[in-house]
């Protein structure tokens, strides 16, 4: 299964763009990128998956590049209530999905 | 979609008392996954089943636990002769199977803590 490599934590402040960036150099062909947002004492929740080029959402934007190494997960104009653990995942459709540490991300007013 | 729903959200017990949760999935998926979180961490896979087929069971996963979904919708974890370092939220997630874009949905959890 492909490894995830992603911040530990960023900050940012509220009505700014925030970009966090998950490396994923083991992709495999039919792997596909997903990302999940979870506060605390709460189960993860999807946001965005998207297997190449840009996928946008009310939510979100996830921005792969051609080769799959990486995923960008852009999230504009964020409020107080965009403070959460954002994970990054990458496997098969539906398949064992392995959960990292994720990016404590911390919005400040 | 009334979405995943585990019971109870918490509970606490005694070390070497058995414990067991539910998780009874949406309606529809046939997937249905186990996970164990502790504070700080992400989720760590326990297992999952297809329908009632358990798939694969986590090597870090003890002998003491036992996951069963006998008719294929909802699911029990127990966990037997419980450990304090069993104290953990676990979560439930459920998934339609073979379709795209089809994430995994989880339940809100049940916290369990062992004294």
């Amino acid at each position: 299964l492909a490894k995830t490599t992603q911040p530990i934590s960023m900050d940012s402040y509220e009505g700014q763009e925030v970009n966090i960036t998950c490396s994923h150099n083991n992709i495999a062909t039919n792997d596909y990128i997903t990302w999940y947002q979870q506060f605390p004492s709460q189960g993860p929740r999807f946001i965005i998956q998207g297997y190449k080029t840009k996928v946008t959402n009310e939510v979100a934007s996830l921005f792969i590049p051609a080769d799959r190494k990486s995923s960008t997960l852009s999230l504009p104009r964020v409020s107080l209530s965009d403070t959460a653990v954002y994970y990054c995942l990458v496997a098969p459709q539906n398949d064992k999905i392995i959960f990292g540490k994720g990016t404590r991300l911390h919005i400040l007013p | 979609d009334t979405g995943v729903s585990q019971d109870p959200r918490h509970k606490i017990t005694k070390r070497g008392q058995n414990v067991t949760f539910r998780c009874d999935p949406i309606s529809e998926h046939n997937r249905l996954y186990w996970y164990r979180q502790t504070l700080g961490q992400g989720p760590e896979f326990l297992t999952y089943f297809q329908n009632e087929a358990q798939l694969e069971k986590s090597r870090l996963l003890s002998d003491r636990f036992s996951a069963e979904r006998p008719k294929g919708s909802f699911s029990t974890l127990e966990i037997q002769r419980t450990e304090q370092g069993d104290s953990a939220m676990y979560l439930c997630a459920s998934s339609p199977q073979g379709q795209s874009d089809s994430p995994l949905h989880f339940g809100n959890g049940t916290r369990l803590t062992v004294t």
